[in-house]
Formats: C-alpha cells, structure tokens, sequence
C-alpha cells in the first residue's frame, strides 16, 4: 500500500540552528512533492513544491530536496526563529491523482 | 480580502442532527476540495469537485453530501451526525487539477455530543 512517513512528530531545536525534517513515500512515483506549514487552529499554508527532475528547491530560509531513488525528501529550515513554530506537512500526488498528506511534524524553536 | 473562507467556524450539535458547512473561494479557481483532519492531525481527502463536477469521493458514509452550486462555492451536508464525525473540516480550492498548489481555508471544527 502507499504510505508516506514523516518520522518526527515533535522537533525541538534552538533559535539558530537548523531544523531538519524528513518525509519518506514508499510505494508512489509521484512527479512532485509538496510542504506546507499549519500554525494551531489554522488551516495549511502551501510553502514549496519540488518536481522529480529537481534537486533542491530554496526559499529565503527553507530548503527543500528530492531523490527519487531514496523516495525521500528533506525540509530544512535555517537560521531558526520563534516564528518557525509550527506544523509541517509534506504532501504528494498519488496513483489515482489525490494528495495524500503526511502525519506532520511539530516543530518548537526555542528562544 | 479572503481567499478561501468557511461558515460556521465552529459547530457543537447533538448526535443524530443535520448540518451543513458551506465553503466559498474567491481566487476563480476551478477545484475544490473537502479535508477531514482528525484529533491525530491526519488531513486525509474526502470530496473534490471540478467546475461543479465531482471528480473525487473517497470511501466516506453516504451520510455525507458534498453540493457544488457554482465553481466558486462548495457545500458539506452531513446528516444523522455521530460522535465519530467530530474533527476539523478543511476546505480548499486549487487553480485547476489536485497537482496544483491548494489554498485552505480555516477550518470548520465540529463537536458532536
């Protein structure tokens, strides 16, 4: 069956440092994948999207990679700050054409 | 000026009652969609409309009838409520097909007692 896996759930890191997450798929080919991010009782905000013929991806302080043949990708975030604070959502194009969401990842930055 | 917006933002009723969530996007895109993410924070599909026409209806009770009037507008009628259907309800629309970006709205959160 299709899965995506993103394996934190929670994240704590302090203001400064860079924040790593890590979404993994098995059983798709999808031609691109997306992030977003969800701040409580919000609904979620799109952030980037990344194709399978695309390496990384930037914008301002986010970072996004793809390899397809690890069926991985990594959402970094750096120079972290307070307003990070939220959860992030990765989110890619099934078989029969539905984005399916992964579980997120909450990420806390410290002061 | 808002994008994607839902009424009532929030929805406390008794089991066994009827309710409707009704959604309403104003950026001319031609999908939408309805989300269901429950208390474990899993967004997971269950209608998506394009231009009026369903195009997605995932394996969810038939006590739930998603109504498209126009492109702009997507309504979630649930009926015979049971304490199961309390999450959040996210509406969405994207420019054209699911591959596109999706704009949500901010959630309709329903309690049932």
């Amino acid at each position: 069956s299709q899965k995506i896996e993103q394996n934190s759930e929670a994240l704590n890191i302090q203001e400064g440092k860079t924040a790593t997450l890590t979404c993994n798929y098995t059983n798709y080919s999808p031609a691109y994948l997306q992030w977003y991010r969800q701040d409580p009782g919000r609904g979620p905000v799109f952030l980037l999207l990344i194709r399978e013929n695309e390496k990384e991806k930037r914008k301002e302080r986010l970072k996004v990679t793809f390899d397809t043949t690890l069926k991985q990708s990594l959402f970094h975030i750096t120079a972290s700050q307070p307003a990070d604070s939220a959860t992030y959502l990765c989110a890619l194009v099934t078989n029969d054409y539905k984005l399916s969401f992964g579980a997120g990842t909450t990420v806390t930055v410290r002061a | 000026d808002t994008a994607v917006s839902q009424t009532p933002k929030y929805l406390v009723t008794q089991m066994g009652n009827d309710k409707s969530i009704k959604c309403e996007q104003n950026l001319g895109h031609d999908t939408m969609y309805w989300y269901k993410q429950d208390s474990k924070k899993f967004l997971k599909i269950m209608f998506s409309y394009n231009n009026k026409e369903l195009i997605i209806n995932e394996t969810v009770p038939n006590r739930f009838s998603p109504k498209s009037p126009d492109k702009a507008h997507l309504n979630l009628h649930i009926n015979s409520l049971e304490l199961g259907d309390s999450a959040v309800y996210f509406c969405a629309s994207s420019l054209s097909t699911v591959q596109e970006t999706q704009y949500f709205g901010p959630g309709t959160r329903l309690l049932v007692l």
